[in-house]
């Protein structure tokens, strides 16, 4: 079955630094999500992307966060300098629209982030 | 801002009995609903979902119920199974291109 895929699994960094979590979508897929969910927390929307621009953003993603699609197959989040509150895991989703799917996201198995 | 509401942070059912997971919504624009799974340090895994024109869905041993009116909907695990155990999310969107909005979660145990 077709999956996404999220790299790296774990990633530890220095407050202020810069970090890029990347995603591989599922390949007929045309929308694509970053989600994030700080621990013991719900599962926050952070931002959607569609036709190689930002279709919907929240609260949550300032100017700290981008994002890009650099070539046809990754999908990527980059935070410019990290806080500590960024520590989560961050999830990528991405979105068929068409058929039984349409209205399902399919998510990674996340990227965690731990900001010292 | 909690568009999306699961009361019960956590239930415990017994093997083999029946799992109620509930969820509420303040948004009349949602149109369609899911339940997503998640265990540890695992994506949310989609489960099953409905849309806004019906009131029931069923697939297999998880069944989904919307009350539109009293903006409403749970899901239903029968029987329920030791692998059942995780972290059950309601999500609801409104509009098929939109976001996710997601409850807070509620742990299922289910136990021996």
């Amino acid at each position: 079955e077709p999956e996404v895929t999220q790299t790296p699994s774990h990633q530890v960094t220095q407050m202020g630094q810069e970090v890029i979590l990347r995603c591989v979508p599922i390949s007929n897929h045309l929308y694509f999500y970053w989600y994030r969910q700080i621990l013991g927390q719900k599962v926050e929307f952070l931002v959607s992307f569609y036709n190689n621009e930002i279709s919907e953003k929240s609260e949550i993603f300032d100017d700290q966060f981008s994002v890009e699609r650099p070539d046809g197959s990754n999908f990527t989040l980059k935070i410019r300098s990290t806080k500590l509150e960024d520590s989560a895991m961050y999830f990528c989703a991405s979105n068929n629209l068409r058929g039984s799917g349409a209205n399902v996201l399919t998510f990674g198995a996340g990227s965690r982030l731990t900001v010292l | 801002d909690q568009q999306v509401k699961q009361n019960s942070p956590s239930l415990s059912v017994q093997e083999g009995r029946i799992s109620i997971l509930n969820c509420d919504y303040t948004n009349s624009m949602f149109d369609y609903f899911l339940w997503y799974k998640k265990y540890p340090a695992e994506g949310p895994t989609f489960l099953i979902s409905i849309s806004s024109i019906k009131d029931k869905n069923e697939d297999g041993r998880f069944t989904v119920f919307l009350n539109k009116s009293a903006k409403h909907l749970s899901l239903h695990i029968v029987p329920s199974q030791p692998g059942d155990s995780a972290v059950y999310f309601c999500a609801a969107r409104a509009g098929t291109a939109s976001k996710l909005t997601f409850g807070t979660g509620t742990r299922l145990q289910v136990t021996l």
